[in-house]
């Protein structure tokens, strides 16, 4: 299994520009989560999805925008990117059922809007 | 509100001691609790967890501590090496929902020396 893999690894925008950061996993989750990590600090949930065509905001949804129309993928959308928006983006899935609430994450995708 | 948060932000080591990793939470109803390591430059990886019906939980050279009466988790690596060298974040699952969120805190950088 691949796991989590997230496209593109690094990403440069300017003001303004739009994009989509792709996450696909391949262990069948259900759950599936993105994040955003600012320098020195923990993670910040921005959207969840607990299965397909369901989808929740989480702690900073502002400026973001996902959709899950299969299990394996949840792009995340950026419309009118801003400087507030440089950031490392995390992907992770998760199961839905049993003892553990482990999530899996991808490598990350770092983005610089200026 | 709820938090988890670290009582140091950085600690270090020397190579072969045993590492102490402190992190406090405020929600009563998590019941679950996660350890991550993250090096620089990849996505946090799991490292060991605990459910609220346990007090300590073993791991290879990795015990997790829960005190539960005054909300506070530890990590404690034994015989430190460089490889350990990297953030560790502890994660709470908040109120205890079904959709397998987590909390995170702001992490701490544990460096060791050789």
């Amino acid at each position: 299994n691949a796991g989590v893999t997230q496209t593109p690894k690094f990403r440069i925008l300017k003001i303004g520009q739009s994009m989509t950061l792709q996450c696909t996993q391949d262990m069948n989750h259900n759950y599936m989560y993105w994040y955003r990590q600012d320098p020195g600090m923990g993670l910040k949930l921005i959207y969840y999805s607990v299965g397909a065509g369901i989808t929740d905001k989480g702690e900073v949804p502002n400026g973001y925008n996902v959709s899950r129309s299969t299990t394996e993928d949840f792009p995340l959308r950026l419309e009118l990117a801003a400087p507030s928006q440089t950031s490392v983006y995390f992907c992770a899935s998760s199961y839905s059922t049993g003892s553990t609430y482990e999530q899996y994450f991808g490598p990350g995708t770092r983005l610089t809007v200026t | 509100g709820e938090s988890v948060g670290l009582h140091l932000p950085t600690l270090s080591v020397q190579e072969g001691d045993n590492s102490i990793i402190n992190c406090a939470y405020s929600n009563s109803a998590s019941d679950y609790f996660i350890w991550y390591k993250q090096e620089s430059g990849k996505g946090p990886q799991f490292i060991i967890d605990i459910r609220s019906n346990m007090d300590k939980r073993q791991g290879q050279r990795v015990t997790v501590l829960l005190n539960k009466t005054v909300k506070h988790l530890s990590l404690q690596i034994a015989a430190t090496q460089p490889g350990d060298s990297a953030v560790y974040f502890c994660a709470e699952n908040g109120n205890g929902g079904s959709q397998g969120n987590l909390i995170f805190g702001k992490g701490t950088k544990l460096s060791v020396k050789p």
